[in-house]
């Protein structure tokens, strides 16, 4: 169980375009989902945190107009980057928490690396 | 906020021998610690996690070691396998307080057959 789906796995976009990428959680449901991004060999860095029916809440430094997050059911969150340009170039990962008694549990989608040309 | 940090950033071994990867962390209200295991290109995967209410959590050839009192704690694995090479992470959380995760910079685990 705790399966979290991500997609696309990759992505090529040219610059100025808008990429959406997926976050489901297929076997529970997810009042919370949080959005991560990760550098080459370097941790994780949490961009910002999607509650269900409501706003996310951004992390310092992350434009909330350039990384737009819906979360409009329990099973699903998207991140689209928009007008992307290469320095968005990264590895995206969502993450989700699991239903009690498991709750402080998070389990993470496989990523998607965008590549902005 | 929590700043946790890891310790080796690298570490190599021998197939059959023991790994040990140990973190410390500073707010001493976090009380979940978990460890991922992240393999090229993909999202990191939980592998075993302890509360801190305990001391001590073993799977099979992983352990987690926790020691509030220093706020450090360790991950242990035995008898490794090429399979175990990938970058794993520690991370530091308070479960009652939103449960954000503060990931630890990872040790890249490379196991010699």
């Amino acid at each position: 169980g705790a399966v979290v789906s991500q997609h696309p796995s990759w992505v090529i976009c040219k610059s100025g375009t808008s990429v959406k990428i997926e976050c489901r959680s297929l076997d529970f449901q997810a009042t919370t989902m949080f959005w991560y991004r990760q550098f080459p060999k370097q941790s994780l860095m949490l961009m910002a945190t999607s509650n269900e029916g409501s706003k996310a809440t951004y992390e310092q430094g992350v434009e909330k107009d350039k990384f737009l997050i819906n979360h409009a059911s329990l099973t699903l969150s998207t991140l689209t980057v928009t007008s992307a340009h290469p320095e968005d170039s990264s590895f995206y990962i969502c993450s989700a928490r699991a239903d009690p008694p498991r709750a402080e549990k998070l389990f993470f989608g496989s990523g998607t690396q965008l590549s902005v040309l | 906020g929590e700043n946790v940090e890891q310790h080796p950033s690298t570490l190599s071994v021998q197939e059959g021998d023991s790994a040990v990867i140990k973190c410390t962390y500073s707010d001493s209200a976090s009380n979940y610690f978990p460890w991922y295991k992240q393999e090229l290109g993909k999202g990191p995967q939980l592998i075993i996690d302890i509360r801190s209410n305990v001391g001590e959590k073993k799977d099979q050839r992983i352990a987690v070691t926790l020691n509030k009192t220093a706020k450090h704690f360790s991950l242990h694995i035995t008898e490794t396998q090429p399979e175990d090479s990938a970058v794993y992470f520690c991370a530091a959380s308070i479960v009652d307080a939103g449960n954000m995760l503060t990931f630890g910079g990872g040790t890249r685990l490379m196991v010699k057959p």
